[in-house]
């Protein structure tokens, strides 16, 4: 069974611009976390879908958004990107909300903000 | 409000030898996970170790085992018969029973000496 998937794996912006990430979950996973991993915030919760709702979001500003589609791929999105943003976006899935089940991580997508 | 606590920024262990990495934490939740996951140089979050907060019975995972203490609150990795293979970041993390998000401490570098 493949992994979760996240593309690009690299991505160079600059200031003011926007980004999308998107996430791939294992096949039948149903729900995706989002986290932000910088090296002086550590890791940091972004948000959670299910079933193409959110459910739970962190203390991040409105610049970051995402999604849910049907077939549960996620997408994040960050406008007017700020210097700060840059980090590792770490994309997690598991099959149901609930840490009874194992969440998995992607390999992440590393974002540069010039 | 949740918050996890790795009061060991880095680590090293001779390889064939036994390492312990500690982890204390704080929750309000009276039901709740807690986690190890290993990242290493690839950024993979790997999951290492599971413990149910209701469970007494230290969780083991082949040279991988805990002890908890939940009255201390405490959530410490013990690594048996260390390997090169086991250098990497070590995050400690925690998650109520019905949420959605993993909170994670800053982590422990383990560096594995040959």
């Amino acid at each position: 069974k493949a992994g979760v998937t996240q593309t690009p794996r690299y991505l160079i912006k600059t200031r003011g611009q926007q980004v999308t990430l998107s996430c791939s979950p294992i096949s039948g996973h149903r729900s995706v976390s989002w986290y932000q991993q910088t090296p002086g915030q550590g890791l940091q919760f972004l948000f959670e879908y299910f079933s193409e709702t959110q459910r739970n979001k962190g203390n991040f500003p409105g610049r970051f958004s995402g999604r849910q589609f049907s077939n549960s791929r996620s997408e994040m999105n960050v406008s007017t990107l700020e210097l700060g943003d840059s980090a590792l976006y770490l994309c997690a899935s598991m099959i149901a909300g609930g840490f009874n089940n194992e969440q998995f991580f992607g390999p992440g997508t590393r974002l540069t903000v010039l | 409000a949740q918050t996890v606590t790795q009061s060991q920024p880095e680590m090293s262990v001779q390889e064939a030898e036994t390492v312990t990495l500690s982890c204390t934490y704080d929750t309000s939740e009276s039901d709740y996970y807690l986690f190890w996951y290993k990242q290493p140089p690839s950024r993979q979050m790997i999951l290492v170790i599971r413990q149910e907060a209701y469970k007494q019975q230290n969780a083991t995972e082949n040279r991988f085992s805990v002890n908890f203490q939940k009255a201390a609150k405490s959530f410490s990795l013990k690594i048996s018969d260390s390997q090169l293979g086991d250098a990497a970041m070590y995050f400690c993390a925690i998650a109520g029973a019905g949420s959605y998000q993993l909170t994670f401490g800053k982590g422990t570098k383990l560096s594995v000496i040959p």
